[in-house]
């Protein structure tokens, strides 16, 4: 079965500082993997998203992720963070059906000046 | 486009007491799917459809039902509300597994 362990719950950093927030998976089909925001009281967004080849996904606001297959991992990186970064943040994978996601329990990232 | 819309935003209900949270699409997407969120939780897929007339059980459907009448409606009914439903409910749809699920802007929920 399907699922995603995001490693850290809390993840506080200053303005300008590089961040990673760790998502690991398990899964026995093929996979494609998902990054998505959330800001405060508002719905998902969707960051960046790995389908198949390369395995550097770029998205939005300036974040990439690295899928990693030998470790299961798919870690979301931004090399400089911005106030405006501040939210919660979930890794998704397929459900095994492929018609759904499955969703880790969220990094919040709090970027403070 | 509208894109995915969900009424009402906000909801408070009596224990035992019924109701429907609806969801409608406008981007003709054939697989729909209802996430509760609760804190620390994450969202948890509660059901999910692949087209009209096609519903399955995720991950926590014990007390929900569903129906998809149309492509564009996927309705999610409480039985019979618990305070453990209590939670923000999130409806999403893509055009198939590899696209990307859009998500409406949930539907807060307090059972007393």
């Amino acid at each position: 079965a399907q699922s995603v362990t995001q490693l850290d719950s809390q993840v506080p950093v200053f303005e300008e500082a590089p961040v990673e927030l760790r998502c690991n998976y398990s899964s026995s089909v093929s996979v494609y993997l998902f990054w998505y925001v959330q800001y405060p009281n508002q719905g998902l967004q969707l960051l960046l998203k790995y389908l198949s080849g390369s395995t550097l996904v770029k998205g939005i606001n300036g974040f990439e992720a690295e899928f990693n297959k030998s470790q299961t991992s798919f870690h979301l990186r931004k090399p400089s963070v911005h106030i405006s970064d501040t939210a919660e943040y979930f890794c998704a994978v397929n459900n095994q059906a492929g018609t759904a996601l499955i969703f880790g329990k969220g990094t919040t990232l709090s970027v403070s000046s | 486009n509208a894109g995915v819309t969900q009424t009402p935003k906000f909801q408070v209900l009596k224990t035992g007491q019924s109701m429907t949270l609806q969801c409608a699409q406008d981007m003709n997407h054939e697989y729909m799917s209802w996430y509760r969120q609760d804190p620390g939780m994450g969202l948890r897929l509660i059901h999910y459809s692949v087209g009209a007339g096609i519903t399955d059980q995720g991950e926590v459907p014990n007390g929900y039902n569903v129906s998809r009448s149309t492509t564009e409606d996927f309705p999610l009914r409480l039985l019979s509300a618990a305070p453990s439903q209590t939670s923000v409910y999130f409806c999403a749809s893509s055009y198939n597994r590899k696209e990307t699920q859009y998500f409406g802007p949930g539907t807060r929920l307090l059972v007393l």
